[in-house]
């Protein structure tokens, strides 16, 4: 499975937007990149996932460059409810029996100030 | 609402104790993978099961385990119970064996487990 590493924490103002990379150098031709966002005491939520160049959605988006071997994730003028733990998580597509489902790190906190 | 009901939300114990965690999954989810989160830790992966068959295996002590019925609901029994194994423990649910088949872990809100 591909290790990631992320910064352990980010602090940003309100209304900023917000850019937490992620590296992922050995990153297989099947892996995808997939990106969970955490509050305290819940369970991680779904926020975005991507194979290559650009995904965007109602919440993020994601850049990823040619060579994939790290990932980029915007929040777009960020709210002090965006504060939480976000994880990057990468994995194949199709998990065969005896694979170890993806792994979460420790991820980025994220601290949104006023 | 993730759609994944985990019970009991919150559970002291005293060491060498048993417990047992409920999830039940998302109507039409197959799988249930189950977490532990220590204070400060990242999400420690233990177990997954699709259709009732166990699928992945992680870090999981051999003090715990795993089953998931036929109506597909999950439990995870925590036996001789130690200080260290109070945590959170997440289950989550997807719709087929694989992570990225739907691209979407769906989580519970977690059952906290105390050890005194």
């Amino acid at each position: 499975l591909a290790k990631t590493t992320q910064p352990i924490s980010m602090d940003s103002y309100e209304g900023q937007e917000v850019n937490i990379t992620c590296s992922h150098n050995n990153i297989a031709t099947n892996d995808y990149i997939t990106w969970y966002q955490q509050f305290p005491s819940q369970g991680p939520r779904f926020i975005i996932q991507g194979y290559k160049t650009k995904v965007t959605n109602e919440v993020a988006s994601l850049f990823i460059p040619a060579d994939r071997k790290s990932s980029t994730l915007s929040l777009p003028r960020v709210s002090l409810s965006d504060t939480a733990v976000y994880y990057c998580l990468v994995g194949d597509r199709f998990l065969s029996s005896g694979n170890t489902p993806l792994v979460f790190g420790k991820g980025t906190r994220l601290s949104v100030i006023a | 609402d993730s759609g994944v009901t985990q019970t009991p939300k919150h559970l002291i114990t005293a060491t060498g104790q048993r417990v047992t965690l409920r999830c039940s999954p998302r109507s039409g989810d197959l799988s249930v993978y189950w977490y532990q989160q220590s204070l400060d830790q990242g999400l420690q992966f233990l177990i997954q099961y699709y259709n009732g068959e166990e699928r992945a295996k992680g870090n999981i002590l051999e003090r715990f385990s795993a089953q998931q019925f036929p109506d597909l609901h999950s439990e995870l029994n925590l036996s001789s119970l130690e200080l260290g194994d109070s945590a959170l423990y997440f289950c989550a649910s997807s719709v087929g064996a694989g992570l990225h088949d739907t691209g979407e872990l769906f989580f519970g809100e977690g059952s906290r487990l105390t050890v005194l």
